[in-house]
């Protein structure tokens, strides 16, 4: 069993479209982000939300819109996709969140590449 | 600004030596520092947490040190295998939230 798994796993759209990722985590854990991957390989995070409530909103372009119906699920939302938002995009659960210290534990990666 | 480096270049070692990788900050003061383990194609792996008053930590064929005066761990595996390659993330945790600010990472290729 995938414990946080991510569909889908590639994701190939022209500039200007709208996507969505999906994120879902059998882990039973409470908090929930996304990183984005450059080609660099710089892994940085972009959101994460406990319980549902969105703890952290780094400096992201308002065309991306997190979404969690529940804290199984969270998903990421790209309006107006730009060729720079070209990147592997990576969901992580850990367990509580409030604390620091916390195992992460990722996903397999969505790979978006805008055409 | 905060900065965490660590050695972009590849580190080639012979399988049985021990690799020694370096993660340096600037601008932090971390409570916390975490090393992942990334294969092509796929997700982060935890490997190893040290807290800011741990100097040293052990895992297995894993060794991480933690010098909050240097600002810099260090990340030994020891008796290397083939399929200890891949990339190396280390990763800065503060006291409070659960903030991940990580490095670049450093890819090892074990040769046999």
């Amino acid at each position: 069993d995938t414990a946080v798994s991510q569909t889908p796993k590639y994701l190939v759209t022209q500039m200007g479209n709208d996507k969505s990722i999906k994120c879902e985590q059998n882990l039973g854990h409470d908090t929930m982000y996304w990183y984005k991957q450059d080609s660099k390989k710089f892994l940085k995070i972009m959101f994460s939300y406990n319980n549902k409530e969105l703890i952290i909103n780094e400096t992201v372009p308002n065309r991306f819109s997190p979404k969690s119906p529940d804290k199984a699920h969270l998903n990421l939302h790209i309006n107006s996709l730009e060729l720079g938002d070209s990147a592997v995009y990576f969901c992580a659960s850990s367990r509580r969140g409030g604390g620091a210290g916390e195992t992460q534990y990722f996903g397999p990666g969505t790979r978006l590449l805008v055409l | 600004s905060q900065k965490i480096e660590q050695n972009s270049e590849a580190l080639n070692i012979q399988e049985g030596k021990t690799a020694t990788l370096t993660c340096n900050y600037t601008n932090y003061s971390p409570a916390y520092l975490q090393w992942y383990r990334q294969d092509p194609g796929r997700g982060p792996v935890f490997l190893l947490l040290i807290r800011e008053n741990e100097k040293e930590k052990r895992k297995e064929r894993l060794k991480v040190t933690f010098d909050t005066t240097l600002k810099q761990s260090l990340f030994h595996i020891t008796a290397s295998q083939p399929a200890d390659s891949a990339t190396y993330l280390c990763a800065l945790n503060k006291a409070a939230g659960n903030k991940l600010t990580f490095g670049g990472g450093t890819r090892v290729l074990v040769k046999p």
